[in-house]
């Protein structure tokens, strides 16, 4: 869990603004993730990238968006089109060496809109 | 589409009593199940995980069990303490990890 880092931990918004977290590793893991999570809620899937250059949509990409220039960096937009955008974001990384396809998260992004 | 529930939402023990935790899956083809603690505003944590060729995996006070056919799989804590309350999630892989909605577990003293 230590190879994996999130900042800001603390992001505050205005409504109408974009911004972007950050996401990076250096676990040498091929796939990233991004998820959602609110208060009592479990985790919801934003979008995912198994190889660089390439994403998909998860299960709430609507508002959101990514890119995947490096394998080490997975950054998330939250454009103003994302309505309830508060929530805690968190990133994690898989690695299929060995055949597991344990997730390991960074620490999180807590997100508010003011 | 895919789906895992997960009962219950809340779980309340006392320490040194056992906890179970249940937990159903839709896609018959997952293969992998993992299960995480999260503590309050920190990342979720693996504790244990499984694989479908395995009905059973112990790891001290923690193990998982796996019924294939029914299609759930469940986490028992023996021996609770109080660091163990916490929030639980299981997952089940069916080409991308899906969550249950969590277990609340509160061990009290």
């Amino acid at each position: 869990d230590g190879g994996i880092t999130q900042s800001p931990k603390y992001l505050f918004r205005k409504e109408g603004q974009n911004v972007t977290l950050s996401c990076e590793q250096n676990l040498n893991h091929d796939a990233m993730y991004w998820y959602r999570q609110d208060p009592g809620q479990g985790l919801r899937l934003i979008y995912y990238s198994q190889i660089v250059n390439d994403f998909q949509k998860g299960d709430i990409a609507e508002g959101y968006s990514v890119s995947r220039e490096k394998k080490e960096s997975f950054p998330l937009t939250v454009t103003s089109a994302q309505k309830n955008p508060t929530a805690f974001y968190l990133c994690a990384t898989t690695s299929a060496i060995l055949g597991t396809d344990t997730q390991y998260f960074g620490p999180g992004t807590r997100l508010t809109v003011l | 589409g895919e789906n895992v529930e997960q009962h219950p939402s809340t779980l309340s023990v006392q320490e040194g009593d056992s906890a179970v935790i249940k937990c159903t899956y839709s896609d018959s083809a997952s293969n992998y199940f993992p299960w995480y603690k999260q503590e309050l505003g920190k990342r979720p944590q693996l504790i244990i995980d499984i694989r479908s060729n395995v009905g059973e995996k112990k790891d001290q006070r923690i193990a998982v069990t796996l019924n294939k056919t029914a299609k759930h799989f469940s986490l028992h804590i023996t021996e609770t303490q109080p660091e163990d309350s916490a929030v639980y999630f299981c997952a089940a892989d069916t080409g991308k990890l899906i969550f249950g909605q969590g277990t609340t577990l509160q061990v009290k003293p």
